[in-house]
């Protein structure tokens, strides 16, 4: 029963490098979410995707992409990667847009 | 504006005692709650929900809801050194989505033995 898993858990970038952060979920949820946690900030929401194929910005979407190819998964894209964006960032799933989220184990990411 | 506020803390509290953490929320149009706890390193785990006035228990832990006063608070009994973590409170906004599950900043709980 694994829920939310993220890969990779820590990845080092040099700044202008790019990745992909996966995450995947079974629990056959619709809404699907990417947050960023920095000190003293909190949660911010990236992305959010309500459905396969659908994915709309949320209050931090600068220098990231995302894609939702089909309903268990939701990749976050940094195209060109800055020292702003070394950050926690967690993948969530909730059965719909008004219900509790469940997180996945977060992925550390420093931008030297 | 979407805004869910809580104090940073630390909060300290005895073992054995209840802690008691707030939540406050700029729309009283919310209709949906959550408390997260989050340990150092360690990803949000859902703790409770609420989504009516009132009181909601589940075995040491109570969720309350005021929509009127736009507030939510947690209270933890019988205080545990494993409760010592981070509190996040959760709202979502209006229909949900992109504009939808806002946290806030958290509440760190220290309980001492």
């Amino acid at each position: 029963n694994a829920g939310v898993t993220q890969t990779p858990k820590f990845q080092v970038l040099k700044t202008g490098q790019s990745m992909t952060l996966q995450c995947a979920q079974d629990m056959n949820h619709n809404s699907m979410y990417w947050y960023r946690q920095d000190p003293g900030m909190g949660l911010r929401l990236i992305y959010y995707s309500a459905s396969e194929g659908t994915t709309d910005k949320g209050e931090v979407p600068n220098g990231y992409n995302v894609s939702r190819l089909n309903k268990r998964e939701f990749s976050l894209r940094l195209e060109s990667a800055a020292p702003s964006q070394t950050s926690v960032y967690f993948c969530a799933s909730s059965e719909s847009y008004n219900t509790e989220a469940f997180f996945g184990q977060g992925t550390r990411l420093t931008v030297v | 504006q979407k805004e869910v506020e809580q104090n940073s803390g630390p909060l300290s509290v005895p073992e054995g005692a209840i802690a008691s953490l707030n939540c406050t929320y700029s729309d009283r149009g919310s209709q949906s709650f959550f408390w997260y706890r989050q340990y150092s390193g360690k990803s949000p785990e859902l703790i409770m929900f609420i989504y009516s006035n009132g009181d909601k228990e589940d075995g040491r832990f109570t969720a309350q809801l005021n929509k009127a006063s736009q507030y939510v608070s947690l209270l933890i009994r019988d205080s545990q050194p494993s409760d010592s973590a981070t509190y996040l409170c959760a709202v979502i906004f209006g229909r949900g989505g992109a504009d939808g599950l806002t946290f806030g900043k958290g509440t760190h709980l220290i309980i001492q033995p």
